[in-house]
């Protein structure tokens, strides 16, 4: 079956501490990761891919094919990260995204 | 550039009746999405289409029908709304797989309570 897995609804982590959002997924081709981020009244947007291997707000990603994983990272949290996190995924080639539940990141001051 | 409209943002129905969400996007992208997010289950896929005059269905089409008449548009409908059509919609479109899937982008929602 094809899914993908954000083990935690809510995260709270303290300003200037590590974060990691966690994401596996089950799929028998080739996927392609994303992760996606909602802040408070705005859309939901694309924060990084697995593909481009770039930091972006200084999160990373790395694929993990061998564990199935596409953890979010990031050395230490700001308040501005707050923000609904969502890990996706697309078969290449395909047309459909996947999309987790969702993980509530919540920086503390 | 507004990027992804969606109308309305909000709605409320009573059980039985129609009614028509609105996506309309200026990107010129090929592939149009629609989502529903209930609490606990994620973005699940409605329909989709890849491009103007076709759609498909996704994982949860039961009880919708959608239309892609223009490439801009895409037009998610219920004809006989139940309460558990209840949720938040979502509609997002993308540029066509070039070698790799490309991101989606994302309207505002559309907030639907069905009583």
């Amino acid at each position: 079956a094809q899914r993908v897995t954000q083990p935690e609804k809510l995260l709270s982590v303290f300003k200037g501490a590590p974060v990691e959002l966690k994401c596996n997924y089950s799929y028998s081709g080739s996927p392609e990761l994303f992760w996606y981020v909602q802040y408070s009244r705005q859309r939901l947007q694309l924060l990084l891919r697995h593909i481009s291997r770039e930091s972006i707000k200084g999160f990373t990603a790395d694929l993990n094919k061998g564990e199935t994983s596409f953890h979010l990272k990031k050395p230490f949290a700001q308040e501005e990260d707050s923000a609904m996190y969502y890990c996706a995924l697309s078969g290449s080639g395909t047309y459909k995204y996947i999309f987790g539940t969702g993980t509530r990141l919540k920086v503390l001051a | 550039n507004a990027g992804v409209t969606q109308t309305p943002k909000f709605r409320v129905l009573k059980t039985g009746q129609s009614m028509t969400l609105l996506c309309a996007q200026d990107m010129n992208h090929e592939y149009m999405y629609w989502y529903r997010q209930d609490p606990g289950m994620g973005l699940r896929l409605i329909h989709y289409s890849v491009g103007e005059g076709t759609t498909a269905k996704g994982e949860v089409p039961d009880g919708y029908n959608v239309s892609r008449l223009k490439k801009q548009n895409f037009l998610l409908g219920l004809e006989s709304a139940a309460p558990s059509q209840t949720s938040v919609y979502f509609c997002a479109s993308s540029y066509p797989s070039t070698g790799s899937n490309q991101p989606q982008h994302f309207g505002d929602g559309t907030r639907l309570s069905i009583l």
